[in-house]
C-alpha cells in the first residue's frame, strides 16, 4: 500500500509572495503518477498539476511548480505570485501507473494575505 | 456536459437509518469511485469501478454497498448508517483504458455532506 504525508496541516503567505508545500511518499512502484489538487471553500476538487515519475522535468502549470526528487520520494508543490483565490486546502495524490485508485495525503490549508 | 453530478449535497439521517447517494457521469467513463473526506485524514477510497457490473473495494468499504449497472451510475448505500460515517462524500470518474496520467484525469463531483445523528 502507498502512504502519501504532508506534514504540514497550514500555511499562510502574503499576496504575492512564494509558499512551498512538501509531500513525501512511500512506495515500492517505479512506474507512478504525482498529483497536487486544489480544494477551494466551495469544496470541489480541480486538479492543479501532476508529474510522471519517469518524467525527470519538473511540472509547471503557470504559477504553479513541483520540485520532484523521487530517490528522495518527495514532490512539493510551490505557489508563486501567491493570490487570494489560491486560498484553499491542498492534497498530494498518488497513483501507480498499474492502478486506477489515488492514495491521498492529509492537505495543508494555505491561506493568502491580502 | 454536465460532468460528475452527485446527489443530495446534504443530508442528515439518524443513526440506524439507510440511504443512497447518487452519482452521475456523461463522460461515458469506465472507472467510477467514491471517496470519503475527514479532517486530518484527507480522502479515502470506499469502493471503485472499472466497468458496468464490476466494482470491488477500497480502503474503508465497511458498512457501504455499491453497485454498477450502467456506465453512467454508480450509487453508494449507506445499509445501517452509524455516527462514524458522518462525512463529505465524493464521487469521481475516469478513463479506463488509458492509464498515463493526463488522458485519465479524475473528474470529480461536487460532494455530499452527509450527518448521522
Amino acid at each position: 500500500a502507498q502512504t502519501v504525508t504532508q506534514s504540514q496541516p497550514e500555511m499562510s503567505v502574503q499576496e504575492a509572495e512564494t509558499v512551498t508545500l512538501s509531500c513525501t511518499y512511500d512506495t515500492s512502484e517505479s512506474n507512478y503518477y504525482l498529483f497536487w489538487y486544489k480544494q477551494p471553500p466551495s469544496r470541489q476538487m480541480i486538479l492543479v498539476i501532476r508529474q510522471e515519475a519517469y518524467k525527470q522535468q519538473n511540472a509547471t502549470e503557470n504559477r504553479f511548480s513541483v520540485n520532484f526528487q523521487k530517490a528522495a520520494k518527495s514532490f512539493s508543490l510551490k505557489i508563486s505570485d501567491s493570490q487570494l483565490g489560491d486560498t484553499a486546502m491542498y492534497f498530494c495524490a498518488f497513483r501507480a501507473s498499474n492502478d486506477y485508485k489515488l492514495s491521498f495525503g492529509a492537505g495543508t490549508t494555505v491561506t493568502v494575505r491580502a | 456536459n454536465a460532468g460528475v453530478t452527485q446527489t443530495p449535497k446534504f443530508q442528515v439521517l439518524k443513526t440506524g437509518q439507510s440511504m443512497t447517494l447518487q452519482c452521475a457521469q456523461d463522460m461515458n467513463h469506465e472507472y467510477m469511485s467514491w471517496y470519503r473526506q475527514d479532517p486530518g485524514m484527507g480522502l479515502r477510497l470506499i469502493h471503485y469501478s472499472v466497468g458496468a457490473g464490476i466494482t470491488d473495494q477500497g480502503e474503508v468499504p465497511n458498512g457501504y454497498n455499491v453497485s454498477r449497472s450502467t456506465t453512467e451510475d454508480f450509487p453508494l448505500r449507506l445499509l445501517s448508517a452509524a455516527p462514524s460515517q458522518t462525512s463529505v462524500y465524493f464521487c469521481a470518474s475516469s478513463r479506463a483504458h488509458e492509464k498515463r496520467a493526463w488522458a485519465d484525469t479524475q473528474y470529480f463531483g461536487p460532494g455530499t455532506r452527509l450527518t448521522v445523528l
